[in-house]
């Protein structure tokens, strides 16, 4: 089974702090995907990556960058925390390249708190 | 751009019974897929179930099925034989031809009572 890993499930930042949300996949997958989950909202993508090294912007990039310095890992960061990113993030991978299912495989999310 | 609305923000059924969760969304590409996800609660979310748009014959899988009205835009979720282990966050989405990026709805919470 694909696993996605998220490092924290829980995280409580104050505001202007630096904020590292990590996420692992175990199945060589190309593509993996960083969403954010508020009620009402659904889920809207932050960034996405579809190679090592290679990002681009989502519907909501502000306030937001990425790192992915492997194929496995990809992370989440927020250079100065505010109040109005206190949510729940979503990482996600798919296989990419040829093997456009659409089915993406997520982790179990980082629900984030910033006072 | 394209839009995903999923109209009913809350839904209840009762176990064995039977429930439409309902789905439309907004495109002018030709070439498109459209999914439903679940999200039990403190889960993961996971894939329920794939529709190609240039499929004519309904999407299935065991007791899900959907009903694709591509001229409506129109993608709902049918659940037969509704179990408690149904309840969950669905969300409907989209995705363009040559993308894996997703598009979701807001999401609609099925409750399942005994």
């Amino acid at each position: 089974d694909v696993k996605v890993t998220q490092s924290s499930r829980y995280l409580v930042k104050r505001t202007g702090e630096k904020v590292f949300l990590e996420c692992v996949q175990d199945m060589d997958h190309e593509n993996m995907f960083w969403y954010r989950q508020d009620p009402g909202l659904g889920l809207r993508l932050i960034y996405f990556s579809y190679d090592v090294k290679m990002k681009e912007k989502g519907d909501i990039p502000e306030g937001y960058s990425v790192s992915r310095e492997k194929k496995e890992r990809f992370s989440l960061i927020l250079e100065s925390a505010s109040t109005n990113q206190t949510s729940m993030y979503l990482c996600a991978s798919s296989p990419g390249g040829i093997t456009l299912t659409g089915e993406l495989f997520f982790g179990e999310g980082s629900r984030l708190t910033v006072l | 751009a394209q839009t995903v609305t999923q109209s009913q923000p809350e839904m209840s059924v009762q176990e064995a019974e039977t429930v439409t969760l309902s789905c439309t969304y907004d495109t002018s590409e030709s070439d498109y897929y459209l999914f439903w996800y679940k999200q039990p609660p403190s889960r993961q979310m996971i894939l329920v179930i794939r529709q190609e748009a240039y499929k004519q014959q309904n999407a299935t899988e065991n007791r899900f099925s959907v009903n694709f009205q591509k001229a409506a835009k129109s993608f709902s979720l049918k659940i037969s034989d509704s179990q408690l282990g149904d309840a969950a966050m669905y969300f409907c989405a989209y995705r363009r031809g040559n993308t894996d990026k997703l598009i979701f709805g807001t999401g609609t919470r099925l409750q399942v009572f005994p």
